[in-house]
């Protein structure tokens, strides 16, 4: 079965640093495109990051030059570095899949763990 | 940054037809997906390319595009169809991935 698990959000403070991670089964994560999105409290999606196959990254403006995303093939796992956070970061981070037809979507997501940046 | 625009809402009798509309200019060279997602849930994919249904997804949802437009129709709303259903789409360069504001159907 094909399945995304999103860990690591926690509480941090203004200017801290974390990581998430998205543990993939069924699939393997270095031959796939894999995304962030992201979901603030009572607020839409907003893509976050994306990682192609041959590790080509993109981001949105909103987090470029603070988070990176990465991934770790040993454990077939999509990482998240999220640095210099701001009281606006706080969401929920759901990870995806990116499968393609005739361009690429999401089609596969995780539960999503919830950020929360406050002092 | 290139965006998507969707109306905040749209309500419905169970039984009619529900249209979501989403404009963007770069939507004649790029396609449509549309995603449901229902209140605490991640995000479920409902149409893909402007008018392909997953396997699973009823019939009474469909899709179209045309010009800088794409449209989600629910034929024969269903009180279970409520829900926030969000455009998905990228920019012309096929980098950046953005997603509608999203709209909330309300059905009842």
């Amino acid at each position: 079965e094909v399945q995304l698990v999103e860990s690591g959000g926690a509480l941090v403070q203004p200017g801290g640093s974390l990581r998430l991670s998205c543990a993939a089964s069924g699939f393997t994560v270095s031959s796939s495109y894999m995304s962030w999105v992201r979901q603030a409290p009572g607020k839409g999606l907003e893509w976050v990051s994306v990682v192609y196959s041959d590790g080509t990254t993109y981001y949105a403006d909103s987090v470029k030059g603070r988070f990176t995303i990465s991934r770790d093939n040993s454990k077939n796992t999509l990482n998240l570095h999220m640095n210099s956070l701001r009281a606006e970061d706080t969401a929920v981070y759901f990870c995806a899949r990116e499968t393609f037809g005739d361009f690429f979507y999401m089609d596969v997501w995780g539960k999503g763990t919830p950020v929360t940046v406050s002092s | 940054s290139y965006e998507l625009t969707q109306p905040p809402s749209v309500s419905v009798s169970p039984g009619q037809t529900a249209r979501i509309t989403c404009s963007g200019d770069a939507l004649p060279k790029r396609y449509a997906y549309w995603y449901q997602q229902r209140s605490g849930q991640a995000p479920v994919l409902v149409i893909y390319e402007d008018s392909n249904r997953p396997s699973g997804i009823p019939e009474r949802f469909s899709g179209s595009s045309s010009g800088t437009m794409a449209t989600l129709t629910i034929s024969g709303a269903q009180v279970e169809d409520e829900a926030d259903y969000y455009c998905y789409s990228t920019d012309s360069s096929g980098n950046q991935r953005v997603f509608g504001g999203g709209t909330k159907l309300t059905v009842l």
